[in-house]
């Protein structure tokens, strides 16, 4: 079956530090994956995507890899500040599918000051 | 500022009733989403639209549930007869991709439903 998956459990980590997300995905072929932010009682925000094509994409203190053969995304935010503290969420766009964007549940992270 | 604007932002209606959700895409936008947000199960795509035309919605109950865009400037969600399980935030979101261009997705605010 297709499933995207992201760590279920609440992300933890001090002021400072590098919070590290994942998505691992299984019986997709996406064209890109996009990460998104959502903070609590509102709609996902855009943050950065990246093509299936690319390895690795920066953006300012983000930073996300894409992984075909393992079928696996990370999001690093570096030098994280407590208001970084949201749902991190994962999604896939399938072409082949007619453009269908695809989420994860989403990673909570929480960043301690 | 160009915005996806959904409305009514809260409902509350007793079981059987029929619930109208309306999302406005931003302006030039020709892609919409439809999703459903619970604790359970996340966001999950519902329908999503392109140029007007409905590309998919299996994953939305169809003996309940339509979708449909009767202009550029409005996309409508329907559940009739509704149940307490639809009881969740609905999601619009718009963008403007295509085949060939990458596109973000923008999402409204979201319009939660409670079913009595």
């Amino acid at each position: 079956s297709q499933k995207i998956e992201q760590n279920s459990e609440a992300l933890n980590i001090q002021e400072g530090k590098t919070a590290t997300l994942t998505c691992n995905y299984t019986n997709y072929s996406p064209a890109y994956l996009q990460w998104y932010r959502q903070d609590p009682g509102r709609g996902p925000v855009f943050l950065l995507l990246i093509r299936e094509n690319e390895k690795e994409k920066r953006k300012e203190r983000l930073k996300v890899t894409f992984d075909t053969t393992l079928k696996q995304s990370l999001f690093h935010i570096t030098a994280s500040q407590p208001a970084d503290s949201a749902t991190y969420l994962c999604a896939l766009l399938i072409y082949n599918q007619g453009g269908k964007l695809i989420f994860g549940q989403g990673t909570e992270l929480s960043v301690k000051p | 500022d160009a915005r996806v604007t959904q409305t009514p932002r809260h409902k509350v209606t007793e079981m059987g009733q029929e619930v109208t959700m309306r999302c406005q895409p931003i302006l030039g936008h020709n892609t919409v989403f439809w999703y459903r947000q619970t604790m359970m199960q996340g966001l999950e795509l519902l329908a999503y639209f392109r140029n007007r035309a409905p590309l998919d919605d299996s994953g939305m109950p169809k003996d309940r549930f339509s979708a449909e865009m009767p202009d550029a400037t409005l996309a409508t969600l329907k559940i009739q007869p509704s149940e307490p399980r639809d009881s969740a935030v609905y999601f619009c979101a718009s963008g403007a991709g295509t085949l060939l261009l990458e596109a973000e997705a923008f999402f409204g605010q979201g319009t939660r439903l409670t079913v009595v």
